[in-house]
């Protein structure tokens, strides 16, 4: 019962930015934005998260809408290693407990062709 | 420094036959997390520790399914009498306890084949 609508697939030239959509219509106001990805045959790897405000690291930048109900995912500078399974989950923040547990869909697979 | 590793990385069981599945977290780690990969699918969550103890334990299947962390460190997960469904990857995740989101560190997975 993942949260999230991705595409199944989406294709990018070596070099160019990939953008990765993600619907999440029903988020509710605690729950947090979460990328990960998924190299075949390695773990899930953490990305990045947001709230409501727009976040870069070393790895990538997420926009997320004003109403927050979709968010995009973006590789700047796509290289042949950034092929993988990119999930996008929403989850709560972990709070005092330290749970937070991720619900995962299928995700999107990115293909970077040379 | 070392992150999240399982072992074995693969294993092979005969149906009816039990298995233990070891995950070594990040050192510090409060929270570690097992999770069931099926071939083509997303992971699903099977249960949670915080320290030694299980405060989650919705996602296992079956009471086939026994996990432990009796020191709050290592952990296995063990499953009797396997079934040809318990096929999968079986992922360990471990994490700092911090407020607001966190980030969940992943193992490489141990992929089981029940023959």
């Amino acid at each position: 019962d993942a949260k999230t609508t991705q595409p199944t697939s989406m294709d990018c030239a070596e070099g160019r930015a990939a953008n990765l959509p993600c619907n999440h219509s029903t988020i509710s106001g605690n729950e947090y934005v979460y990328w990960y990805r998924q190299i075949h045959s390695q773990g899930p790897q953490y990305i990045i998260h947001g709230l409501k405000n727009n976040e870069t690291n070393e790895m990538a930048s997420l926009i997320i809408t004003e109403d927050r109900k979709s968010s995009t995912l973006i590789l700047p500078h796509a290289t042949l290693r950034d092929t993988a399974v990119y999930y996008c989950i929403v989850s709560p923040g972990v709070g005092n407990t330290g749970f937070q547990k991720l619900v995962f869909g299928t995700g999107t697979r990115l293909l970077v062709s040379p | 420094g070392a992150g999240v590793s399982q072992s074995p990385r693969y294993k092979v069981a005969k149906r009816g036959q039990d298995v233990a599945l070891r995950c070594d977290p990040i050192s510090g780690h409060v929270s570690l997390f097992w999770y069931q990969q099926a071939l083509g699918q997303g992971p699903e969550f099977l249960t949670y520790f915080q320290n030694e103890a299980q405060l989650d334990k919705s996602g296992l299947p079956s009471d086939r399914f026994f996990a432990e962390r009796p020191e709050g460190s290592v952990s296995t997960l063990k499953i009797q009498r396997t079934q040809q469904e318990d096929s999968a990857v079986y992922l360990c995740a471990s994490s700092f306890r911090t407020v607001g989101g966190s980030e969940q560190f992943f193992g490489p997975g141990t992929r089981l084949t029940v023959l």
